[in-house]
């Protein structure tokens, strides 16, 4: 298994331009979701998606949106790149809604983290 | 406020001693709490996953221990290794919460 896999893994951007960081999963889990890592700050939640077709929005959701056709791949779009949006992205996945669910203990996998710079 | 501090922020420590990491939360009501090791580049990789009834937990050399009542937990690491550096997250879950809380962290480093 390749576990989660995400492209690419640095990304440069000005100011206005858009993009798509590509997260994909080979374990058939059904939870995938999206997270930014900034420096003195905990990961924080973007989007997530509960199964194929459907997802929610997270912590943090504006400027960034989510599709979920296929249960493998969760891509996330950049609409309008600004510098705020500088950050480590990370993309995680789960058999279940890992830790919210009554009792769940499932785990969590983290993909390897995109790096982002707006410019 | 975030709902989970840990402490310290950073630490240094010689190779083959031991050392504990906290985390304190206020997230209620509480569903379990995880321990993620994060080197340096990487994705977060599980450590340990206690639920309420579990006070301790596991994973070689890593010990987790878990006071609900205080809300508290800390992770021990004992006979330290090169790579152990890292940082260490803690993680809590409420019951019908949207999301975990993730602690900012402890950046451990192991010289020799």
């Amino acid at each position: 298994n390749a576990g989660v896999t995400q492209t690419p893994k640095f990304q440069v951007l000005k100011t206005g331009q858009s993009m798509t960081l590509q997260c994909a999963q080979d374990m058939n889990h059904e939870y995938m979701s999206w997270y930014r890592q900034d420096p003195g700050m905990g990961l924080r939640l973007i989007h997530y998606s509960v199964g194929a077709g459907i997802t929610d929005q997270g912590e943090v959701p504006n400027g960034y949106n989510v599709s979920r056709s296929t249960t493998e791949d969760f891509p996330l779009r950049l609409l309008s790149a600004a510098p705020s949006q500088t950050s480590v992205y990370f993309c995680a996945s789960s058999y279940s809604r890992a830790g919210t669910d009554l009792d769940s203990t499932d785990t969590q996998y983290f993909g390897p983290g995109t790096r982002l710079t707006v410019l | 406020k975030n709902q989970v501090e840990q402490s310290p922020q950073s630490l240094i420590i010689l190779e083959g001693k031991n050392c504990t990491l906290q985390c304190n939360y206020t997230v209620s009501p509480f569903s379990n709490l995880r321990w993620y090791k994060q080197d340096t580049g990487r994705g977060p990789v599980s450590l340990t996953i206690m639920t309420f009834s579990e006070n301790t937990k596991s994973n070689g050399r890593y010990t987790a221990t878990l006071d609900a009542d205080t809300k508290q937990s800390s992770l021990h690491i004992t006979a330290s290794q090169l790579s152990d550096s890292a940082s260490y997250i803690c993680v809590v879950s409420g019951y019908n919460n949207n999301d975990m809380r993730f602690g900012a962290g402890t950046r451990l480093t192991v010289k020799p």
